[in-house]
Parts: structure tokens; C-alpha cells; sequence
């Protein structure tokens, strides 16, 4: 297993454009969490999934964002109409659901977005 | 509500003295503790964690940490800096009956040869 892979790892697009990121999780964990990250902060707990099931969603994730995990296996995260406080760094990270490995997030290397 | 204060943005420290990096949580019921570490263009990395068994928690590249909860803090340690530990730091929060992890606002490690 090659562990937590983003893709893009940088995009950049102009403000009002759509935008999705795509994360493929370690294939035995069955969860999945979604972080933003900004300069000097520490990441901000966006939603996460529980196998195709988006069980929480932070009140930071607008209408304009939408998360789905389909088959439970990969994820994608997608921002409509993007603004340029939506520039970040969109963080993923899996887990186990039970177990010593509920308690370890494995994080990909994230996806930059710049919206000019 | 959880939260977790990490004390200092920027931490520096000359290559062979000791490290410390602060960090205090807020929580209302016993919770799982973390840090992790994240190198420039990488994800974040986990360097130890602790889950209310032993209170002292060893970790990875020599770093350890204590849970002491009347003084609700879990600050990290490393007896000696190498230049390689330069990178970012954060503290994690976790309870027990949760499954949101809320991290710190991170501190910058810098080392100096």
C-alpha cells in the first residue's frame, strides 16, 4: 500500500470556478476525513465518512463545498463558485474504525489551492 | 468543546540542546492526546500518541511526551536536537467518545548548527 494519495497536489483557478480534489485512502481503512489547512494554523476538521457514510460535517463547509465517498473507497471533495479566502491547503487522512488504528490518522500530502 | 494551545509559533533551539514544544488541552471528559509532525511538501506524520495507559509516551526520532492531567498539559520532548527535526508540530485532541481530532495552531522548530 502506497498510503494516503491526493490528487492534484497544487491547482490554481480563478475566482468563481469550480474546483475537486480527489483522495484515495489506505484500502482497508474505512475512514476518511477531510482537513483545510492555512498558513500559521493547524488543520480545521472539514466532514469525514464512515465507509460511503458522511457522518459529520464541520459548520466551516459552506453550501459551496460538497464531499461524497461513493463505493466508500475513494473521495472527492469539490468547491463551487471559489473565493480567495477558499485558498489552502485541503488535507486528507484516514483511519480504522476500530482498534489501536481508530486513534491514528494517516494523512495524504495534500492539495494546494490558490483562486486568483 | 475540545481545544488544544500549543505555546509558541517558533521554537529555536542550537543542534544538541534540549527540545520543547508545549501543549495544553481543554476537554471535558478524558481524551486521546497526539503529536504529529509535518515536513515541508508532506503530510502530517505521527510521532506518538498517548490513549490513558502509560502517562509517559515514547515516540519516534527520540521524541517522547507526558500526559499530566492536573496540569492538563502534553508538551514534547527531546533530549538532543538534530538538524533534521526542524519542521512543524502538532498537538492533537481526540475524546474518547468522539471521532473529531482538533489540532493545534502548530510550532516551528528551527534548529541551529
Amino acid at each position: 500500500d502506497t498510503g494516503v494519495s491526493q490528487d492534484p497536489r497544487h491547482k490554481i483557478t480563478k475566482r468563481g470556478q469550480n474546483v475537486t480534489f480527489r483522495c484515495d485512502p489506505i484500502s482497508e481503512h474505512n475512514r476518511l476525513y477531510w482537513y483545510r489547512q492555512t498558513l500559521g494554523q493547524g488543520p480545521e476538521f472539514l466532514t469525514y465518512f464512515q465507509n460511503e457514510a458522511q457522518l459529520e460535517k464541520s459548520r466551516l463547509l459552506s453550501d459551496r463545498f460538497s464531499a461524497e465517498r461513493p463505493k466508500g473507497s475513494f473521495s472527492t471533495l469539490e468547491i463551487q463558485r471559489t473565493e480567495q479566502g477558499d485558498s489552502a491547503m485541503y488535507l486528507c487522512a484516514s483511519s480504522l474504525e476500530r482498534g489501536p488504528g481508530a486513534n491514528v490518522l494517516t494523512f495524504g500530502a495534500g492539495s494546494r489551492l490558490t483562486v486568483l | 468543546a475540545q481545544s488544544v494551545t500549543q505555546l509558541g509559533s517558533h521554537v529555536s533551539v542550537s543542534e544538541g540542546a534540549l527540545v520543547l514544544l508545549r501543549c495544553n488541552y481543554s476537554s471535558s471528559v478524558p481524551p486521546y492526546l497526539f503529536w504529529y509532525v509535518q515536513y515541508p511538501n508532506q503530510g502530517l506524520q505521527l510521532l506518538l500518541k498517548y490513549t490513558s495507559a502509560a502517562t509517559l509516551v515514547k515516540g519516534i526520532n527520540g521524541f517522547e511526551a507526558e500526559f499530566k492531567k492536573s496540569e492538563t498539559s502534553f508538551h514534547l520532548t527531546k533530549p538532543s536536537a538534530h538538524m533534521s527535526d526542524a519542521a512543524e508540530y502538532f498537538c492533537a485532541v481526540r475524546i474518547y467518545t468522539g471521532n473529531q481530532f482538533y489540532f493545534g495552531t502548530g510550532t516551528s522548530l528551527t534548529v541551529i548548527p
